[in-house]
C-alpha cells in the first residue's frame, strides 16, 4: 500500500478482555516496529520484526503482550487481559531493509487508540 | 539513547522561518540526528536526518555544528499546516524514543 495502515483506528474494551491490533506495513519493507505512545510518556519501543522473526522483544511490558508477523507483511499485536494502564496509542512503523549504520528512517501508521475501561 | 533537550513550545506567523534548536551534549560517534513531525491523531512523520554539517530537503534544513552537540531544524516560510509537534532524536539503531518535543504553533 501507499503507507502503513493500522486497524482499528480506535478500540474501546473492558478491563480483562483481549484485544488484537493490526498493522499492514509499506509493501517491500522488511522491518516492522511496534511502539506505544502515552500522554506524558513519549514514545515507547515495544518490538522489532525483521521478516517474520522478532530479534528484539525487549520492549514488551509484560507477558500479556505478544506480537506476530506472517508472510513478512501483516503484523498483529495482541494484549491479553487488558488493564487500564494499557490505554494508549499503539503505533506501527516500517522501514526498508535492515537498520544499519546510522538511524533507520521509519514510516509510521496513524495508530490505534486503545481505551480500557 | 542520547538524551535531547528542545524547547517545549514556539509560536510563529505564516511566512516566517522557524528554527528549532536541539541540544544533545552526549551524542555518540555512531548517532544520527533525526527529526520527526507529528500532527494530532496521526503517527510521526520523518522530516530530515543528518550526521554533520548541513542537510536540506524539500521540507526543511538541518544544521549541525562541527562538535555535533546541538542541531537546528529550520522550516522556511511556515504555513498554518505546519502547526505540529516536532521531535529531535539521536539514533544509531531502530529503537526510536521521543521526548515531549516542541509544539510549534503557526498563526495567521
Amino acid at each position: 500500500g501507499a503507507g502503513v495502515s493500522q486497524s482499528p483506528s480506535n478500540k474501546v474494551t473492558e478491563k480483562g478482555k483481549d484485544v488484537e491490533l493490526r498493522c499492514d506495513p509499506i509493501s517491500g519493507h522488511t522491518a516492522l516496529y511496534w511502539y506505544r505512545q502515552s500522554l506524558g510518556q513519549g514514545l515507547e519501543f515495544l518490538i522489532y520484526f525483521q521478516g517474520n522473526s522478532a530479534p528484539d522483544k525487549s520492549g514488551l511490558p509484560s507477558d500479556r503482550f505478544s506480537a506476530e508477523r506472517t508472510g513478512g507483511s501483516v503484523s498483529t499485536l495482541t494484549i491479553q487481559r487488558t488493564q487500564q494502564e494499557d490505554s494508549a496509542v499503539y503505533l506501527c512503523a516500517s522501514s526498508l531493509g535492515v537498520p544499519a549504520g546510522g538511524g533507520s528512517i521509519q514510516y509510521f501508521g496513524a495508530g490505534t487508540r486503545l481505551s480500557v475501561l | 539513547l542520547a538524551k535531547t533537550t528542545q524547547p517545549i513550545s514556539m509560536d510563529s506567523y505564516e511566512g516566517q522561518e522557524v528554527n528549532i534548536t536541539c541540544s544533545h551534549n552526549n551524542i555518540a560517534t555512531n548517532d544520527y540526528i533525526t527529526w520527526y513531525q507529528q500532527f494530532p491523531s496521526q503517527g510521526p512523520r520523518f522530516i530530515i536526518q543528518g550526521y554533520k554539517t548541513k542537510v536540506t530537503n524539500e521540507v526543511a534544513s538541518l544544521f549541525i555544528p562541527a562538535d555535533r552537540k546541538s542541531s537546528t531544524l529550520s522550516l522556511p516560510r511556515v504555513s498554518l499546516s505546519d502547526t505540529a509537534v516536532y521531535y529531535c532524536l539521536v539514533v544509531n539503531d531502530y529503537k526510536l524514543s521521543f521526548g515531549a518535543g516542541t509544539t510549534v504553533t503557526v498563526r495567521a
